[in-house]
């Protein structure tokens, strides 16, 4: 079964340009997050959807960042412009939902890393 | 607001002895307790999970052990190797509307010495 896949691995791009990744969920996942993560912290929630309904989007900036799941599978999440501090690793995250037994478990993509000069 | 706090920040082990990392968290509606291990260029992945019902789950070397009245769970790694050198980072998750969504520490550099 192939992973989550996440596009491009790496970006480098100057301050105030746009940029975007890509993500392809595991197949039949319903559940898709984009995480960031900041040189040594963990991963932090910027948005998750439900099949193509973003449910939680409250840590998204959206002054400068977008993000949609057309027809409920891939994702891309936009930053425009960029700024020095979005210098990350975006990660993309997929489950299915389980009604019946508690949490699912978020397989993670291997991550974008964007460098922003 | 740092609800997951993670420690030690980076930890040295020779190879076969125990590594532990702790993690405390303050909000009480987390019922959820991953944790995760993440390589250099990779994601992170799901390593062993817990729910608060009960107070030790032990897969293979991997061990979770909770408290909830501390509002603590730690990892255990037994017989520590080489090949267990990674970055691991405990979560906590909510349920209700915010199924779903984790809370992950800062992580903890593991190096097992051979």
């Amino acid at each position: 079964e192939a992973g989550v896949v996440q596009s491009p691995r790496y970006k480098i791009i100057e301050k105030k340009q746009p940029v975007a990744f890509w993500c392809n969920p595991i197949s039949g996942h319903n559940t898709l997050y984009w995480y960031r993560q900041n040189l040594g912290q963990g991963p932090e929630l910027l948005i998750r959807y439900e099949n193509e309904e973003a449910v939680d989007d409250s840590q998204l900036p959206k002054d400068r960042f977008s993000a949609e799941r057309l027809k409920g599978v891939d994702s891309t999440l936009k930053i425009q412009p960029a700024e020095l501090g979005d210098s990350a690793v975006y990660l993309c995250a997929s489950s299915t939902r389980r009604r019946t037994s508690g949490a699912d478990t978020q397989y993670f993509g291997p991550g974008t890393r964007l460098t922003v000069l | 607001q740092q609800q997951v706090k993670q420690s030690p920040q980076s930890l040295i082990v020779q190879k076969g002895g125990i590594s532990i990392i702790n993690c405390a968290y303050e909000n009480t509606a987390f019922d959820y307790f991953p944790w995760y291990q993440q390589f250099p260029g990779k994601g992170p992945a799901l390593l062993i999970a817990i729910r608060p019902d009960v107070s030790e789950k032990k897969e293979g070397r991997f061990t979770i052990s909770f408290n909830k009245s501390a509002k603590q769970f730690s990892l255990h790694i037994m017989d520590s190797q080489p090949g267990d050198s990674a970055t691991y980072f405990c979560a906590a998750g909510e349920g209700g509307t915010s199924y779903g969504k984790l809370t992950f520490g800062q992580g903890t550099i593991l190096t097992v010495h051979p």
